[in-house]
């Protein structure tokens, strides 16, 4: 059974960081790519950042490059959002989700809440 | 990346046919085949319904179609079920790796 795990997600002041990270499980990982999508709260959903099976090819939404890295650990099953100057308007749910064509996922996992206030 | 346009809310009653658009540019949904559709229930995780414009994965009932003209994508949903009040979204894949998302649409069966 495919299984996407998020984790990491919290409470964290205005400009701070946080890594978030999505476990995978019940499918080989290593030759899909992910993406990370996000949803504020009472909102529509975002996409934030991509990132192909090998990691040969990273892309970002416009609202978040220069401050989020995308990355993946194919030997530990795993994606990761690394998620620094955050503002109040990251705040929102977080999923990492599996790629089976051009921008399409067909699973996603439950979401992390990161929640940027002072 | 500028969102794609839906219609903020539909409805329909039990038994029939709803149609949601979903618009967008030559640059994501007029340029290429990618457009999927996504089903949300308050809480949950969004959930694929049509993808590739046309295709359906496993387990999606036949009911759920998917189409295309220009830059406008549509997603049909015949033979209304209770079940299927949720929010939808589209998505179109907009080059360089990267997809944009419709601002949803609220289905309410009435």
């Amino acid at each position: 059974e495919v299984q996407l795990v998020e984790s990491g997600g919290g409470l964290v002041k205005p400009g701070g960081s946080l890594r978030l990270s999505c476990a995978a499980s019940g499918f080989i990982f290593s030759t899909y790519s992910m993406n990370w999508v996000r949803q504020a709260p009472g909102k529509g959903l975002e996409w934030v950042s991509f990132i192909s099976s090998s990691s040969g090819y990273i892309s970002y939404a416009d609202s978040v490059k220069g401050r989020f890295t995308i990355s993946r650990d194919n030997a530990k099953n795993s994606l990761y959002l690394q998620m620094n100057s955050l503002r109040a308007e990251d705040t929102a749910v977080y999923y990492c989700a599996r790629l089976i064509s051009s921008g399409s996922s067909d699973y996603w996992g439950q979401g992390t809440l990161v929640t940027v206030s002072s | 990346q500028s969102a794609l346009t839906q219609p903020r809310s539909v409805s329909g009653s039990p038994g029939q046919s709803v149609t949601i658009s979903c618009t967008g540019t030559s640059s994501d949904v007029g340029g290429y085949n990618y457009v999927s559709w996504y089903q949300q229930h308050p809480g949950k995780a969004p959930k694929l319904m049509i993808y590739d414009v046309t295709k359906r994965p496993s387990g999606v009932p036949d009911r759920f179609s998917g189409s295309k003209s220009g830059s406008t994508a549509s997603l049909t949903i015949s033979g209304l079920q209770a079940e299927d009040e949720a929010d939808y979204y589209c998505c179109s894949y907009a080059g360089s790796y990267s997809v944009v998302f419709g601002g949803g649409t609220k289905l309410t069966v009435l």
